[in-house]
């Protein structure tokens, strides 16, 4: 079945660590995005990428980092630099452009910090 | 910038009809779709809106005045399993990249 999928399902991170949350596709989608979910914030995002080997900041990009080496993965690495990383962080999936009309999501990471 | 605004809750009945509205302000808006998210799950799309008018999915229907930058959710003999977060987000600008509003919360009673 197509999907996509993210890793882990929860996280537990001592402050001043980096950690990285994974996210993984297979529905040929080129176009991914990484969104962060806070209670009453809705879904900012992150960073998103249009294309393997190239990303774009989103509107709360700082301390945050990601990679698309692959058209089927798009990591985020929540760096120590990230002031109040606890959140519920989504990944998405989605064709480009105007085909754009449906994004997919993933079940979701939950980061807590310890 | 762009933003959504729609209400934070909404309470109804099981059996009645809601609607959800969902007004924005975006530079170069192509469409407005709606997503539903049940507690700690996935975002999972109901419905896209590009042109002016009504689309209608089962007890489902979205509407869209783009004069108006207005659109809003209709959701039809309700069900206590539609008690849900349900979001509009705005696709615009040259990437067609999706701003989501803040949710709107609809507790179903029976």
């Amino acid at each position: 079945d197509g999907g996509i999928t993210q890793s882990p399902k929860y996280l537990f991170r001592k402050e001043g660590q980096n950690v990285t949350l994974s996210c993984e596709q297979n529905l040929n989608h080129d176009a991914m995005y990484w969104y962060r979910q806070d209670p009453g914030q809705g879904l900012r995002l992150i960073y998103y990428s249009q294309i393997v080997n190239d990303f774009q900041k989103g509107d709360i990009a700082e301390g945050y980092s990601v990679s698309r080496e692959k058209k089927e993965s798009f990591p985020l690495t929540v760096t120590s630099a990230q002031k109040n990383p606890t959140a519920f962080y989504l990944c998405a999936s989605s064709m480009v452009g105007s085909m754009n009309t449906e994004a997919f999501f993933g079940q979701g990471t939950r980061l807590t910090v310890v | 910038g762009q933003s959504l605004e729609q209400p934070s809750e909404v309470t109804a009945v099981e059996g009645a009809i809601v609607q959800i509205n969902c007004t924005y302000q975006t530079s170069g808006f192509y469409g407005l779709s709606w997503y539903q998210q049940h507690d700690g799950g996935a975002p999972t799309f109901l419905s896209y809106n590009a042109l002016d008018g009504l689309e209608e999915t089962g007890r489902f229907s979205s509407f869209l005045s783009r004069s108006d930058s207005y659109g809003y959710l209709l959701l039809q003999e309700l069900q206590m399993k539609d008690s849900a977060s349900y979001f509009c987000a705005a696709l615009s600008g040259g990437s067609y990249i999706p701003t989501f509003g803040r949710g709107t919360s609809l507790i179903v009673h029976p």
